[in-house]
């Protein structure tokens, strides 16, 4: 099975500051037959479901604001929030699907204002 | 709009069982795969099952395995969650989720519904 771990549990960031979360897997989710990584992010807000933000790592899901990226590839990933914006207060997960169709999720990083 | 809308959760003593539904419309059901994915309270998120597009090929998270299973009616858009022998530790809201891409596995998710909360505890 594929453990994915976030660093940091938890942040806080200033208004219009950066913000990068980062996901580290315990096998490479990169897939030789296509050089693509199989990795995913989502945004979940209390109450809500998860969103998804990012997929094939660094590909972002139709309107999401372009502040919201991903890098990385093979075991280590990043998703970066280039100028925090209060909306983006939230819990944030990396999901591999490299091993489809069983999945595994990272533990979750939540976001708060500094 | 794409809209999964879950229902069936409840509470029910351990060793109980219960059938979740997720009903779905708003997209093409019958060629997206689909998946379960369940998060305990204050938790984060664990896979469960998911199953093809024909529901001719199912799969399940070990921590479920033998217990659970799970099934899809094309002709009603309906996604469903069999749940036997529960546990404390089932104990959760269960998200139906859509898969990315038509006709073949995606992996990632693009749609959620809302969840429906099931307590197992006597």
């Amino acid at each position: 099975d594929i453990v994915m771990t976030q660093s940091p549990d938890s942040l806080a960031v200033s208004l219009g500051e950066r913000a990068s979360i980062n996901c580290k897997s315990s096998q490479t989710v990169l897939s030789s037959s296509n050089n693509k990584n199989y990795l995913a992010w989502y945004q979940q807000k209390p109450g809500q479901p998860p969103k998804l933000l990012i997929y094939w790592a660094s590909t972002r899901e139709s309107g999401v604001p372009d502040r919201f990226s991903g890098s990385g590839s093979g075991t280590d990933f990043t998703l970066t929030i280039s100028s925090l914006q209060a909306e983006d207060v939230a819990v944030y997960f990396c999901q591999q699907y490299n091993t489809t169709p069983m999945y595994s999720f990272g533990q979750g990083t939540k976001l708060e204002i500094k | 709009e794409v809209q999964l809308v879950e229902s069936g959760g409840a509470l029910v003593q351990p060793g109980g069982s219960l059938r979740l539904s997720c009903a779905a419309s708003g997209f093409t059901f019958s060629s997206y795969a689909m998946s379960w994915v369940r998060q305990a309270p204050g938790k984060g998120l664990e896979w469960v099952s998911a199953i093809s597009v024909s529901g001719g090929s199912t799969y399940f998270a070990d921590s479920v395995k033998g217990r659970f299973t799970i099934s899809r009616d094309n002709s009603k858009n309906t996604l469903y969650l069999q749940m036997n022998s529960l546990r404390a530790e089932d104990t959760a809201v269960y998200y139906c989720a859509k898969d990315g891409r038509n006709h073949i596995w995606a992996g990632y998710f693009d749609y959620w519904g809302q969840g429906t909360l099931v307590t197992v505890s006597s």
